[in-house]
This record gives C-alpha cells, structure tokens and sequence, in this order.
C-alpha cells in the first residue's frame, strides 16, 4: 500500500518569497509522483510530475519538484511567489508495481496563501 | 492539453432525488475515467474506476447502488447519485486517461458541487 503525506495544511508566504510545499510518499518500490493544483470550485490541474530520468522535474507556471529516493520526498518548489499561485496544493503517486493499478493516491492538500 | 468537460458544475436537489453528473472527454478517447469525491478542505477520495463497456471498480466503503457509474463510451462516463441525501452533498471530481499505462497522464474535469437539501 502507498500513502502520501503532505507536511503543512497551511503555507503562507510573502510575495517574491521562496515557496516551498512538502511531500513523502510511502511505498514498496518508487512510484510515480504527481502535483496538482486546485483553485477554489475548480478541478485540478497538472503542474508536473516524475515518472523517469531526471529526478529535477520543472512543471508549469515556474514551479519545480526533485524527486529524492533517499528520502522519499517529492517537495515543490517556486523560487519568487506570485498572488496567483495562492491555491490549493495536491501531491499524489501512482503506483508502478502492479501494471493497470492506474490509481492515485492524494496527500490531504496543502492551502498557499500568498502575503502581498 | 486534452480537455475533461463535467456538468452541471453546480446542481441542487432535494432529498430523495437522483442527480447524474456527466463526465466528457473532449480531444481524446477516454480508456479509463474515475470518480473522486472531496469533502470540505480535504483531499480526494477515489470512489469508482471505470472502463468504457465495462462495470465499474468501486472502492471499499463506496455504495455501488447509491452510487452508479456507467461508461457507455470511450467520451462519457456518467455518476448518478441515487436517493441523495444531505450527506452526499459534496464535491465530486472526475478524472480521465488517455491510455492504459499507469504514468498516463489523468485529465481532470471541473468538479460538481451537489447540495442536497
């Protein structure tokens, strides 16, 4: 069973400021990682993911995430935050070990508030 | 990138009424859609898999009678709410892949708000 958990319900930072929203991920063997966004009353939308190759994954909307074995993490990054980044954050996995397991599992979200 | 269309985005009904929430791909033949279910600020519950002409893989703990699911095409995917009640009320997110390879990318729709009252 894979599990992910996201470390901080609640980020605010200023605006220009790093953001940095945190990710684990618990399972058997790497899967592959995902992170969502979801601004309010809306479905989500990609901002990148892992599945091969470069563990420095660079997403949309200047955001980027490393993918670390050693520590089973999946943290994103911005380096200058934006008023328009404030939303909801979702990391999820999806497990490569049993082939059409095609599920994902989603952390419990982390809110970023943006401080102007 | 593809495009998952889902409607209404808003709907409210009252209690003992069903509700069908419809799930388009747009750009692209939809091999798998899901069903997730969002209770306020938290995260996404998967309810259901399914694939198109075949029944629907519900999770533990998700009513498959109350709950029905039906993927008539490889563009539709249909949630119908049977016998809504207030605690169903909630945000409901469907997601769709283009292939059957787990890496494949999910395209979510917009979600629906159900109210029950």
């Amino acid at each position: 069973a894979q599990s992910v958990t996201q470390l901080g319900s609640h980020v605010s930072v200023s605006e220009g400021a790093l953001v940095l929203l945190r990710c684990n991920y618990s399972s058997s063997v790497p899967p592959y990682l995902f992170w969502y966004v979801q601004y309010p009353n809306q479905g989500l939308q990609l901002l990148l993911k892992y599945t091969t190759g470069a563990t420095l994954v660079k997403g949309i909307n200047g955001f980027e995430a490393e993918f670390k074995k050693s520590e089973t993490s999946f943290h994103l990054t911005k380096p200058s935050a934006h008023m328009s980044d404030a939303a909801e954050y979702f990391c999820a996995v999806s497990d490569r070990s049993n082939f059409g397991n095609e599920k994902l599992t989603f952390g419990t979200g982390t809110r970023l508030t943006i401080i102007p | 990138g593809a495009v998952v269309s889902q409607h209404p985005s808003r709907v409210i009904c009252k209690s003992g009424t069903s509700v069908k929430i419809e799930c388009r791909s747009l750009d692209f033949q939809a091999t798998t859609m899901f069903w997730y279910r969002q209770f306020p600020k938290q995260s996404l519950m998967l309810m259901a898999t399914s694939n198109e002409g075949s029944k629907a893989t519900y999770e533990q703990g998700v009513e498959k009678d109350k709950f029905l699911i039906n993927h008539a095409s490889l563009t539709l995917s249909t949630l119908t709410v049977t016998s809504a009640h207030p605690e169903d009320s909630s945000f409901y997110i469907c997601s769709a892949k283009q292939g059957a390879a787990f890496y494949t990318e999910a395209f979510f729709g917009q979600g629906t708000r159900l109210t029950v009252v």
